[in-house]
């Protein structure tokens, strides 16, 4: 069942933590984005890669990191550095040669 | 500057009636315009797209109307049924490079 997989579903982070979001996908999808929203909000794009081994800041990139050593999985970090941590997570992806991205189930990320 | 904009955050629709969910945007670079449909939640769920070189695209209930020169789209939802009450987004992008998603528009569709 293909698909893109995002966990926990809901995360909390203490004060001056580190935490990382999994996002996971079988489509063979190329690009891989992170999005953040908040309410009342669209969705504001964090980072993004297009290809295995590169990847791009978005918008709001400050306080956040990534990688991509695989071309299945794009996890994000949220550092301490992140002041404003609690929102909803999307992850995405996007095929080759295709606009539309699909997205993930989210995840919630919650300071305690 | 906020490329795409939804300037209805809600709408309210009786059930069988048509839906009618607005979009502007600035940027005449963008060539490709998707509509999403998220519960809450839950990740956002592709519905439809229309390339710029089409005025409109049907999917089933769903159209979307592109009019560049205005700078505008519609998605239109005919009959609406309850289970369309959602957050739309509509997002845009320009050969291929990131979307640029509006702020949402919260449909409900009541009896």
């Amino acid at each position: 069942d293909g698909g893109i997989t995002q966990s926990p579903k809901y995360l909390f982070r203490k004060e001056g933590q580190n935490v990382t979001l999994s996002c996971e996908q079988n489509l063979n999808h190329d690009a891989m984005y992170w999005y953040r929203q908040d309410p009342g909000q669209g969705l504001r794009l964090i980072y993004y890669s297009q290809i295995v081994n590169d990847f791009q800041k978005g918008d709001i990139a400050e306080g956040y990191s990534v990688s991509r050593e695989k071309k299945e999985s794009f996890p994000l970090t949220v550092t301490s550095a992140q002041k404003n941590p609690t929102a909803f997570y999307l992850c995405a992806s996007r095929g080759d040669r295709q606009e539309t991205q699909y997205f993930g189930p989210g995840t919630r990320l919650l300071v305690l | 500057d906020q490329q795409v904009k939804q300037n209805s955050p809600s709408l309210s629709v009786q059930e069988g009636r048509i839906s009618i969910l607005n979009c502007d945007y600035t940027n005449s670079m963008f060539d490709y315009f998707l509509w999403y449909k998220k519960y809450p939640a839950e990740g956002p769920t592709f519905l439809i797209s229309i390339s710029s070189i089409k005025d409109k695209n049907e999917d089933g209930r769903f159209t979307v109307f592109l009019n560049k020169s205005a700078k505008h789209l519609s998605l239109h939802i005919v009959p609406s049924q309850p289970g369309d009450s959602a957050v739309y987004f509509c997002a845009a992008s320009a050969w291929g490079d990131k979307l640029i998603f509006g702020t949402g528009t919260r449909l409900q569709v009541f009896p």
